[in-house]
């Protein structure tokens, strides 16, 4: 156990729909991740907050948003949703000051499959 | 972000040791070399990192090249369970992003 939960573990939803998906860092964490992962293009990184604040921003589609809130829970938030978005969405968080290498701890993931 | 280069696949025997390779000719300075692997079904799992001098730890060991243009994970004796992808990346701390960019990895197969 990693000490990072996703909510839900599977969501099934219809295009055009929006869904949200929760993240709980592990305790102390003030950072935290967002992937995507489908079979063709493999983990890519979508975006990182830091203790509230977006930190970095990699290939996030403009449908899509997140937030970090003040208990450092983060959600991502998938809006217009398309066959293509079917995919696992991998949560991660790790300490991370502004020059601490330390590792990311991952969840387990939440697969959406769009019909 | 700098690339590395990993091989798609490898096979190794149970109770054998795996050394997995990684070019990252690019590397700057300011790059440490992180190990994660992926077993099924599963998120992505630390594995080991390092700057400049080889480094073990309880799951593995990490031996980098003297001009850390590559690097190589040992698994000392490899288990069913060490079947996995394996991802080389470089993490840059400059500039108060840590993102871990993930390249296509190394499928590692576990023969028994």
């Amino acid at each position: 156990d990693s000490g990072v939960t996703q909510t839900p573990k599977h969501l099934i939803t219809a295009t055009g729909q929006r869904v949200t998906l929760r993240c709980s860092p592990r305790s102390g964490d003030l950072s935290v991740y967002w992937y995507q992962q489908s079979l063709d293009q493999g983990l890519q990184f979508l975006i990182q907050y830091y203790n509230g604040e977006e930190r970095a921003k990699g290939n996030i589609l403009e449908r899509f948003s997140a937030q970090q809130f003040p208990d450092l829970h983060s959600e991502l938030n998938l809006s217009s949703l398309e066959l293509g978005d079917s995919a696992l969405y991998f949560c991660a968080s790790s300490v991370n000051g502004a020059s601490l290498v330390t590792e990311a701890f991952f969840g387990q993931g939440t697969r959406l499959t769009v019909v | 972000d700098a690339k590395t280069t990993q091989p798609n696949s490898m096979e190794s025997n149970e109770e054998e040791p795996v050394h997995l390779p990684c070019n990252h000719s690019t590397i700057s300075g300011t790059d440490y070399i992180h190990w994660y692997r992926q077993l099924p079904s599963q998120g992505p799992e630390y594995v080991i990192h390092g700057l400049t001098s080889n480094v073990n730890n309880r799951m593995a060991s990490l031996a980098i090249a003297e001009d850390r243009k590559s690097s190589t994970l040992i698994l000392h004796r490899a288990t069913l369970r060490d079947a996995a992808v394996y991802y080389c990346i470089l993490r840059d701390v400059r500039g108060g992003s840590e993102k871990l960019v993930f390249g296509k990895g190394t499928k590692l197969t576990v023969n028994p």
